[in-house]
């Protein structure tokens, strides 16, 4: 089945730096690539999404890219601010795969220092 | 809020019960699902439906029960056969369980402790 890799686990920037968040996966079949956040006590809301025939989406301050052929894409926040500090998830969708075809990375803590 | 709702926001149970979570959706989605959180697990799901009167077990389904009598409801009930059931529990719906592009929308969780 698949298997999603998310890194890092926990991830503390200065306020005003960007971000970074990787995923990798195991499962060429894969085709669609939400990122989830999810701040403290609430429940997780879809931030951003990619399909398997975009390289890259851009909403904002927010961006993700994918590599098909490396089986990675990447979630990018820019001049982060105090309200981005969450947790985020990215996932992946495979047609047939499993389960119900959504796998989950573990999630990545996103510490923004004032 | 966002169309589903869960409920109870807290629930406490003595252990050896049995307890069960209610999850409601207006949105009109065919697929319903349940997860559950614990600190660095990420999302672990439990039970899926991807239609009424159908649902199929997730990855960690021992201890747990579903049903799916109706397209709006999909409660979870948490036997005593669960050995650890203290955890944050999530429902989710889609539009459609088979659709590559229709994305989850959350409820705000139950957080269940057993004592």
């Amino acid at each position: 089945g698949e298997n999603v890799e998310q890194h890092p686990s926990t991830l503390s920037v200065q306020e005003g730096d960007s971000a970074v968040i990787k995923c990798t996966y195991s499962d060429s079949a894969s085709n669609y690539f939400p990122w989830y956040k999810q701040e403290l006590g609430k429940r997780p809301q879809l931030i951003i999404d990619i399909r398997s025939n975009v390289g890259e989406k851009k909403d904002q301050r927010i961006a993700v890219t994918l590599n098909k052929t490396a089986k990675h894409f990447s979630l990018h926040i820019t001049e982060t601010q105090p309200e981005d500090s969450a947790v985020y998830f990215c996932a992946t969708y495979h047609s047939g795969g499993g389960a119900d075809g959504l796998t989950f990375g573990k999630g990545t803590h996103l510490i923004i220092q004032p | 809020d966002g169309g589903i709702t869960q409920s109870p926001k807290y629930l406490f149970r003595k252990e050896g019960q049995n307890v069960t979570l209610s999850c409601e959706q207006n949105l009109n989605h065919d697929a319903m699902y349940w997860y559950r959180q614990d600190p660095g697990q990420g999302l672990r799901l439990i039970y899926y439906s991807q239609i009424v009167n159908d649902f199929q077990k997730g990855d960690i389904a021992e201890g747990y029960s579903v049903s799916r009598e109706k397209k709006e409801s999909f409660p979870l009930t948490v036997t005593s056969a669960q050995k650890n059931p203290t955890a944050f529990y999530l429902c989710a719906s889609r539009r459609s369980g088979t659709a590559y592009n229709s994305p989850l929308h959350f409820g705000n969780g139950t957080r269940l402790t057993v004592t």
